[in-house]
Order: structure tokens, then C-alpha cells, then sequence
């Protein structure tokens, strides 16, 4: 089944603990994304990357790392989480330049 | 900058009738104009998308209408079940060779029985 697979879907966390939440894709998808949902603000894209080793910063970069070592896999890494980064968190992937994007499930992200 | 905005936050209507979702963009350079749906605790899935160089575009049971004179975009759903009960987010694919999907608000669609 075609899937982009978030891990983990909650995660509750003190300020400053370093965290990474996972993304994988079974597509063989080049263009992957995060972003962040946040209530009256939509989806806003943190990061994107169009290939491997290749990555960008998005709209709302700050305070967030991301890698891209291998197709499959894009993982969210923040270094020293902050309570305004507490929100819902969407890895996506998608075929390049696709309209068609493809979701996981979501991370639902608490800091404290 | 680039911004997508949709009129209403939430829509109502009665099981059976047609729905119309509303959307702005402000962005003419936009390649692509596309309507995702957002299940409740789930991510959001793709619907339709339309080029910007045609006005209409129809799938099954959504058309999708674009305006380009007053940058206005809307979906169509005929004859609302209560499985269409979601939110709706129009989206422009954004100027620049980079891919990058521009997201506006969400509209909640609730579907009465």
C-alpha cells in the first residue's frame, strides 16, 4: 500500500529536549515535505527537500532541522523545541513538481 | 507575497444538496490551482487540481470552477453525502521551479443528515 508513514503520531516533551520525528514514503517519491497546521494559519511548509542530500527551508524554517540521506526518508529534527512549536506536524510526498501530494498521518507535537 | 484565502471558515448543508466552497488566491504566476480534503485526525488528501489555463474541471461528483479575472477559485460538490463531512483547502502550486504547494485556511464542510 502507497504510504507515508509519521512516527511518532504524539509527543509530548519538555522545552529544550532535543526530538526527531521520523517520515517515510514507499513511492519512490523525489520531492518531500513538512509542514506545520496550526488553527486560522492552514498548512505552512517548514522544509522541503527535491531529492537526495538536496533540502531547502520553506516558509517557517526557525527552529527546525531536516536531512534527506537516503529517498525514503526525511526526518524533522528540532534541536531545542520551544512551546511555539507546539502544533500539528504533516510530512508529505510526492512525485516531482506532482499536484499530488501525498500525507501521513500527522504528529501531533506538545511542548512544555 | 503568495496567499490563498477561503471566504467562508465553516459551511453547513443538508445531506443530498450541492456545496460550493469558495477560495481566493492572489498570486496570478500560480501554474496550478488544486483542492485537498482533511478528514478529521487524518492528513490531508488530494481532489482535484486544475491548469491555470483552463476555467473548469470536473471529477467525479467535485468540479472545480477558477476565475482568473478575480483570482477566485471554488469546488462544487454535487449532492453532499455525510462522508464529504471535512475540511477543504484550496491550494496554488507557487511561482518558481521549486514545486512548493501555498496552502490557504480550511473551510469545514458539515454535512446535517
Amino acid at each position: 500500500e502507497a504510504q507515508v508513514t509519521q512516527n511518532p503520531r504524539y509527543l509530548i516533551t519538555v522545552t529544550g529536549k532535543k526530538l526527531t520525528v521520523t517520515c517515510s514514503q514507499n513511492m519512490n517519491h523525489e520531492y518531500m515535505s513538512w509542514y506545520r497546521q496550526d488553527p486560522g494559519l492552514g498548512l505552512r511548509q517548514i522544509y522541503y527537500s527535491m531529492n537526495v542530500e538536496v533540502t531547502d527551508k520553506g516558509d517557517v524554517p526557525e527552529g527546525y532541522k531536516v536531512s534527506r540521506k537516503e529517498k525514503r526518508n526525511f526526518p524533522l529534527i528540532l534541536e531545542s523545541p520551544s512551546p511555539n512549536q507546539t502544533s500539528l506536524y504533516f510530512c508529505a510526498s510526492s512525485a516531482l513538481f506532482s499536484t499530488e501530494a501525498f500525507f501521513g498521518q500527522g504528529t501531533r507535537l506538545t511542548v512544555v | 507575497g503568495e496567499s490563498v484565502g477561503l471566504h467562508l471558515p465553516t459551511l453547513s448543508v443538508q445531506e443530498g444538496d450541492n456545496s460550493i466552497i469558495n477560495c481566493a488566491y492572489s498570486n496570478s504566476a500560480s501554474d496550478y490551482f488544486i483542492w485537498y480534503k482533511q478528514e478529521s485526525g487524518k492528513g490531508p488528501q488530494f481532489i482535484i487540481d486544475i491548469r491555470s489555463n483552463m476555467d473548469k474541471r470536473q471529477g467525479q461528483r467535485v468540479t472545480v470552477l477558477l476565475n482568473k479575472t478575480v483570482k477566485h477559485l471554488s469546488l462544487q460538490i454535487a449532492a453532499t453525502q455525510p462522508g464529504d463531512s471535512a475540511v477543504y483547502f484550496c491550494a496554488e502550486r507557487g511561482s518558481g521551479n521549486t514545486g512548493k504547494l501555498i496552502f490557504g485556511q480550511g473551510t469545514t464542510l458539515q454535512v446535517k443528515p
